[in-house]
């Protein structure tokens, strides 16, 4: 299967701890995206990435998190000393657009889900 | 900045019956339309996207979407529903150029009835 991939799928955390999720997109996919999904949401843009470049962020994106693509494939998106507002269903999706025009559609996987006690 | 509202959280109809899923978006530039579909326990998959060309856009499963300028309007449509077509839809919208970033509407979810 050459979809996008993301993992673990579930993670159940304590309050004030660490989580990381991995997002490993098509493989010829140069863009890279998170979002963030609540009960009864639709999903809420966090960042994006172009090959490596971190290039948006969004305003609810705040400094308890951080994602990176080192090598402009996978993608890990960090949360720091979580809290129970962070529990939501994280989505990562790529897409194969090159140049300045936008013309394509997104590939998501399926999620990793948050729980934060 | 884009805006997606998607009006209806739910719609149940009956099967065979037809459907409207409305969709209205806000921007000050050119923007593509998606619409999105999220079966029970997977992820997004596109069903339909108007980029350019003609306003009428259609997918593979008997969906229709209209683009509507005017109205800033992109409803979706379908003549007749089956049980299958229950999940939830998102409508999207992005900037034709200039960054990629998807705004995502609240969703509806359709619900079909036997």
């Amino acid at each position: 299967d050459t979809g996008v991939s993301q993992n673990p799928r579930h993670k159940i955390t304590k309050r004030g701890q660490n989580v990381t999720f991995r997002c490993d997109p098509i493989s010829e996919h140069n863009r890279l995206y998170w979002y963030r999904q609540t009960l009864g949401q639709g999903p809420e843009f966090l960042t994006y990435f172009q090959n490596e470049a971190q290039l948006e962020k969004s305003r609810l994106l705040s400094d308890r998190f951080s994602a990176e693509r080192p090598k402009g494939s996978f993608s890990t998106l960090e949360i720091q000393r979580t809290e129970q507002g962070d529990s939501a269903m994280y989505l990562c999706a790529s897409s194969a657009d090159h140049g300045r025009i936008n013309t394509g559609e997104l590939f998501f996987g399926e999620g990793s889900r948050l729980t934060v006690l | 900045a884009q805006s997606v509202t998607q009006l209806d959280s739910q719609v149940p109809v009956f099967e065979e019956a037809p459907v409207e899923l409305r969709c209205n978006y806000s921007s000050s530039v050119s923007v593509y339309l998606f619409w999105y579909v999220q079966y029970p326990n997977q992820g997004l998959q596109l069903l339909l996207k108007y980029l350019s060309g003609s306003t009428l856009v259609e997918s593979i499963n008997g969906f229709e979407a209209e683009f509507n300028k005017s109205q800033t309007s992109f409803h979706l449509r379908k003549p007749s529903v089956h049980i299958s077509d229950t999940a939830e839809y998102f409508c999207a919208v992005s900037r034709t150029s200039g960054t990629y970033k998807y705004i995502f509407g609240t969703g509806t979810r359709l619900k079909v009835l036997a």
